[in-house]
């Protein structure tokens, strides 16, 4: 089965609302990063974390290597917060760590 | 800051045609990706490298060749697209060392469409 599942695979927000994307892993992983494609399709680097938590402005992610999670919170959205958002884990594979893609979060934020 | 520019941004090609997809970064990184993302996927790996003149297949390399002539430079190449090819490409560079994925930096993604 697949190592990194993403939840939810769509969301819909009011601007000022805020909620948590979250991805499980089934296996240990080294590190978690967090992206967003926006709408003019470029992949936009949000969080690289190896443990703990990291926050950027309205953004705030969490990853707990031991219960296998990563999360992604959203506070205060905005209009331009909308696009899919994508967490990728690192793990292991032939003796090297390599990146496995979670299926993605499509993230509507409304007026 | 990361830089990783890809060229073309957007290509429409016949079945059969040749595509090229190219890859510039001015990182420095030894690690270099193409992936692929369609919707209700995440990013698929296409092939890899791990320096000038190393290419390594990836989890769908089927269909597709890679080239890395330089430090700089990673391109894609579909020798025959297909209509299954129509999707959009992102490359990446890593600053990790060895074999590891490490942190990625991706470029702004190339939409094909194979007619």
């Amino acid at each position: 089965g697949d190592q990194v599942e993403q939840s939810p695979s769509a969301l819909s927000l009011h601007e000022g609302t805020g909620s948590a994307l979250r991805c499980n892993f089934t296996t240990t992983m080294r590190a978690v990063q967090w992206f967003r494609k926006n709408s003019r399709g470029s992949l936009i680097n949000l969080f690289y974390l190896a443990s703990g938590t990291k926050e950027n402005g309205r953004l705030k992610s969490a990853f707990d290597s031991k219960e296998r999670y990563s999360t992604l919170h959203i506070r205060d959205a905005q209009l331009e917060d909308s696009g899919t958002y994508f967490c990728a884990a690192e793990a292991t594979s032939s003796g090297s760590w390599q990146l496995i893609f979670g299926s993605g979060t499509q993230l509507t934020v409304m007026p | 800051e990361a830089a990783v520019t890809q060229s073309p941004r957007n290509k429409v090609a016949v079945t059969g045609g040749k595509v090229t997809l190219s890859c510039n970064q001015t990182n420095n990184h030894n690690n270099m990706y193409w992936y692929r993302q369609d919707t209700g996927h995440g990013l698929r790996l296409i092939h890899y490298s791990y320096g000038a003149g190393s290419t390594e297949k990836g989890d769908i390399p089927d269909g597709y060749k890679a080239s890395r002539p330089s430090q700089e430079n990673f391109s894609l190449i579909l020798e025959l697209a297909t209509p299954s090819q129509t999707s959009v490409y992102f490359c990446a560079s890593g600053d990790a060392p060895g074999r590891n994925t490490g942190q990625l930096y991706f470029g702004e993604g190339s939409k094909l469409t194979v007619l």
